[in-house]
């Protein structure tokens, strides 16, 4: 069965600290990995993409990672700020040629920032 | 801002109602995706559209209906609601080609729908 799952399931950190999110998924054929941030009642918004042949990727202070050997990935927050409270999701995309339902959603990790 | 846009932002239906939910994909995005995420979950696919056709549809009964025009915008349509359907309807729009898998979605803000 096609799962992601997502840890832990919420989280509280303060200000400028540091933090990792995981994500196992059991996709298969694996195409593609996507970390998004979702704020309350928004859309996600893309963080990163990484393909097969990826294991790290980072956008600002984003820093994601892959091993597609063990089907883990990470999602490292550095210096976290107080607009870093979000859920973050992970998206693991299969490898189809349909094109169609091939997305396998997390259900988030809960993120909050304090003071 | 992806340049998906969804409207209304927000309603609130009574249950038995109908309602019809609108996403304007990113120019030149040819997909549409729909998807439903209830308060604490992730978002489920409910269906796509591609070139106006449906692609593809996930575990939602019939009364979840949809519509592609040729400008590539979308509509979601729910008959007969029910108190479960309250969710934000995310729509997701992508540049389908070839084997479509790489293309990443990108997602409008959200719908938030009540029924009560």
């Amino acid at each position: 069965k096609n799962q992601v799952e997502q840890s832990p399931q919420s989280l509280i950190i303060l200000e400028g600290k540091n933090c990792t999110l995981q994500c196992n998924y059991t996709v298969s054929p694996f195409s593609n990995l996507r970390w998004y941030k979702q704020d309350t009642g928004r859309g996600p918004v893309s963080l990163t993409i990484m393909t097969f042949s990826e294991n790290t990727k980072s956008n600002g202070r984003y820093t994601a990672t892959l091993d597609a050997d063990t089907k883990q990935s990470s999602l490292h927050i550095t210096a976290s700020q107080l607009s870093d409270s979000a859920s973050y999701i992970c998206v693991v995309t299969r490898l189809v040629q349909t094109g169609a339902n091939n997305l396998f959603f997390g259900t988030g990790t809960r993120l909050t920032v304090i003071p | 801002e992806t340049g998906v846009t969804q409207s209304p932002t927000h309603l609130i239906k009574t249950r038995g109602q109908q309602v019809t939910l609108r996403c304007s994909s990113q120019s030149g995005h040819n997909t549409v995706s729909w998807y439903q995420q209830a308060l604490g979950q992730g978002p489920q696919f409910i269906f796509q559209y591609y070139r106006e056709e449906e692609n593809g549809r996930g575990n939602f009964p019939p009364r979840f209906s949809g519509l592609q025009f040729p400008n590539y915008s979308s509509e979601l349509n729910v008959n007969a609601l029910e108190l479960d359907d309250s969710a934000l309807y995310l729509c997701a729009s992508s540049l389908a080609a070839g084997l479509a898998n790489y293309n990443e979605q990108f997602f409008g803000p959200g719908t938030r729908l009540t029924v009560l």
